[in-house]
Order: C-alpha cells, then sequence, then structure tokens
C-alpha cells in the first residue's frame, strides 16, 4: 500500500471555524491532489501540488486554500467552514501525470460542517 | 478537456453473473482512461489503466476494459461476479498527458447472492 495518511480521520465542526486537513506521503511522489468526494458528482478536484511550494486550482476551489512547505506534507484548509463543504476529502499522490500518473489515494477524511 | 461519462449510478448483478460497467469519454485527442474501485471506507485504488498499447486491457481481480475509439468507449466486464466485488467502480481520463485527470460520477456494483 502507498505511504499516505490523511488527519484528522472525522472531524465534526460549526459553520464559521477554520479547518485544516492534513496528507502526509512517505512515498516522495512529486504530485500531490486534494479531491472530495459527494454523492452523484463523484470525485472533483479541489487543488493539486507539482512540487514544494508549487499549487494550482482545480475545478471546485472556492472556499479552500493549500500549502506545501515539504514534499511529503499537503495541506488543505478551509477558512470559514460552511454547509456545503461537508463532504468525505481524499488525498492523492502520483509520479507523474498523464498515463504515468496513477493515482494513490488515502483512506480520506469525512468532514461535518453543522 | 477530457469527460468522461458513466452510465448507470447503480448496477445489480447475480453471483456468477456477467459484469458490464459502461464508461464513454469525450475526447478529440488520445485519451488517457482508468478504472478505478472503492470499498467501502476506503480510498480508491486501480484496478486497471490504458495505454494505447493495446485496446483489451487485463486489470486486477479478472476485470478487464476495452478502448473502442469508434464508441469513445472504455467499458469495464468481469465474467462471473463474485460477492467481494460488490463496490464502487469509478472510470477516469485525461486527454493530454499534463491534463488532470476528471472522474466519472461512479457506478455502485451489488453483488446478488
Amino acid at each position: 500500500d502507498a505511504g499516505i495518511t490523511q488527519s484528522p480521520r472525522h472531524k465534526v465542526t460549526e459553520t464559521g471555524t477554520p479547518v485544516t486537513l492534513r496528507c502526509h506521503q512517505t512515498e516522495n511522489h512529486r504530485y500531490m491532489y486534494w479531491y472530495r468526494q459527494d454523492p452523484g458528482h463523484g470525485l472533483r478536484l479541489i487543488h493539486y501540488s507539482y512540487g514544494v511550494k508549487d499549487t494550482d486550482k482545480g475545478e471546485v476551489s472556492d472556499g479552500y486554500s493549500v500549502s506545501r512547505s515539504k514534499t511529503e506534507d499537503f495541506l488543505l484548509t478551509l477558512e470559514s467552514a460552511t454547509s456545503s463543504q461537508t463532504s468525505v476529502y481524499f488525498c492523492a499522490i502520483s509520479e507523474g501525470t498523464g498515463s504515468s500518473g496513477e493515482l494513490f489515494f488515502g483512506e480520506g477524511s469525512r468532514l461535518t460542517v453543522l | 478537456a477530457q469527460s468522461v461519462t458513466q452510465l448507470g449510478s447503480h448496477v445489480s448483478v447475480s453471483e456468477g453473473a456477467l459484469v458490464l460497467l459502461r464508461c464513454n469519454y469525450s475526447s478529440s485527442v488520445p485519451p488517457y482512461l482508468f478504472w478505478y474501485v472503492q470499498y467501502p471506507n476506503q480510498g480508491l485504488q486501480l484496478l486497471l489503466k490504458y495505454t494505447s498499447a493495446a485496446t483489451l486491457v487485463k486489470g486486477i481481480n479478472g476485470f478487464e476494459a476495452e478502448f473502442k475509439k469508434s464508441e469513445t468507449s472504455f467499458h469495464l466486464t468481469k465474467p462471473s461476479a463474485h460477492m467481494s466485488d460488490a463496490a464502487e467502480y469509478f472510470c477516469a481520463g485525461g486527454g493530454r498527458r499534463n491534463e488532470k485527470l476528471t472522474f466519472g460520477t461512479g457506478t455502485r456494483l451489488t453483488i446478488i447472492p
């Protein structure tokens, strides 16, 4: 199994509070991604990183920010959580993109915003 | 950008029957296509991927998928369903080497004993 650890695995918070999810990898892969999974929508890319301090937006980036200060860590922050951000969040890593870009996923972080 | 469409959000088959999960892609360039499986309370894991080397791709757990350019399809099949195949399956695709993958909405497979 790919060495990907997400924390916390479960979190309940209230609207308006900040939340940070952490993804830690031991594979030294260059690319890291944050997805959210919602019924009827599949997985949607929030942000991704192609190196330390190099990040870019995905298709649903509003309300989220990310940081990557070390190869192994990729943080997802919700500055002010809203109920629409209740979801399961998955971190993924890959060595490359395109056909060589097989994604390895963490086990997910379930976030509930009340 | 590449997009993928999965037909059928829920599919039920009897144990031992053929499994067929449908995926269509839209792109004018050669696509990169993948099937992922998600078991309950777990992350996704790769079943198989199309790399243009062969149109029939074999994956893990007896699954295979056939790339059909004329139909823009990449359907997933397994000749004989097993109870352990119950999971959610996602088709994903990208149209260019550096394009981020787009996932379909998923198909939940239920196996009837």
